[in-house]
C-alpha cells in the first residue's frame, strides 16, 4: 500500500529565501506526482503535476523534481513571498489506485 | 461555473441525524472524487465516480456513508447516523478522465457533529 510522507510538518523562512519542500513515497511504481497548496478554510489548488516518465515540472517560482528510484520528489520555491504561506500537499496516484496523500507541509513565509 | 462548488459551506448536526453533501464538479468532467480531510490527518479518499457509476468505493468507511451521482454531473454524499468522528472538511474534485489528468479540487464543506 502506497504511504507518502512530507518532511517538514513546518516550516518558517523570512520573505526572500529559496526553500525546498519534501515527500517521499514507498512504492515507486507510481502513474504520477502532482503538489496542492491549500490556503486556510480552502480547498487544494493544484500546483504542478510530474507524469512519471518526467523528471520535472516548472511553473514560474515553482520548480517539482520527481526521482522514482529513490521515492522522493522535491518543490523547490524561489525567492520564497508572504502570499507563499499555505499548506503545500503532494499526492501520487499508482495505476488505477486513488491519489494517496501526504499530510502537508505548512509554510510561513515571514515579511 | 468555471470550478468545482460544493454545499453547503458549513454544515452543523447533532449525533444520529442524517447529512448530504453536494458537488457540482467542472462542466464535461466524467470523473468525480470524494475526500475527506480530518484534523492531522491528512486527505483520505472516500469514492470515485466514472460517469454515474462509482467503480471504485474502497475509501468509504463504513456503511453509514454512501454516495450517488445523476446526469454525469452532480454528485451528493450522505451520512446516515452520524458520529462526532465524522466531523470533517468533505472535499470534492473532478478531472476529465481517470488519467494523468489534474484533478480540481472545491472548497469543501466542513462537517461539525455536535
Amino acid at each position: 500500500k502506497q504511504e507518502v510522507t512530507q518532511i517538514p510538518a513546518a516550516l518558517s523562512v523570512p520573505e526572500g529565501e529559496n526553500l525546498v519542500l519534501n515527500c517521499s513515497f514507498t512504492d515507486s511504481a507510481i502513474y504520477n506526482l502532482q503538489w496542492f497548496r491549500q490556503d486556510p478554510g480552502k480547498g487544494l489548488t493544484s500546483l504542478l503535476l510530474i507524469q512519471s516518465s518526467q523528471r520535472e515540472q516548472t511553473s514560474g517560482r515553482l520548480n517539482a523534481s520527481l526521482d522514482k528510484s529513490s521515492g522522493r520528489s522535491t518543490l523547490y520555491i524561489a525567492a520564497s513571498q508572504p502570499g507563499d504561506s499555505a499548506t503545500y500537499l503532494c499526492a501520487s496516484r499508482s495505476g488505477n489506485t486513488p491519489l494517496v496523500f501526504g499530510k502537508g507541509t505548512r509554510l510561513s513565509v515571514i515579511a | 461555473g468555471a470550478g468545482v462548488s460544493q454545499s453547503p459551506s458549513n454544515k452543523v448536526t447533532e449525533k444520529g441525524k442524517d447529512v448530504e453533501l453536494r458537488c457540482d464538479p467542472i462542466s464535461g468532467h466524467t470523473a468525480l472524487y470524494w475526500y475527506r480531510q480530518s484534523l492531522g490527518q491528512g486527505l483520505e479518499f472516500l469514492i470515485y465516480f466514472q460517469g454515474n457509476s462509482a467503480p471504485d468505493k474502497s475509501g468509504l468507511p463504513s456503511d453509514r456513508f454512501s454516495a450517488e451521482r445523476t446526469g454525469g454531473s452532480v454528485s451528493t454524499l450522505t451520512i446516515q447516523r452520524t458520529q462526532q468522528e465524522d466531523s470533517a472538511v468533505y472535499l470534492c474534485a473532478s478531472s476529465l478522465e481517470r488519467g494523468g489528468e489534474t484533478q480540481y479540487f472545491g472548497p469543501g464543506t466542513r462537517l461539525l457533529v455536535l
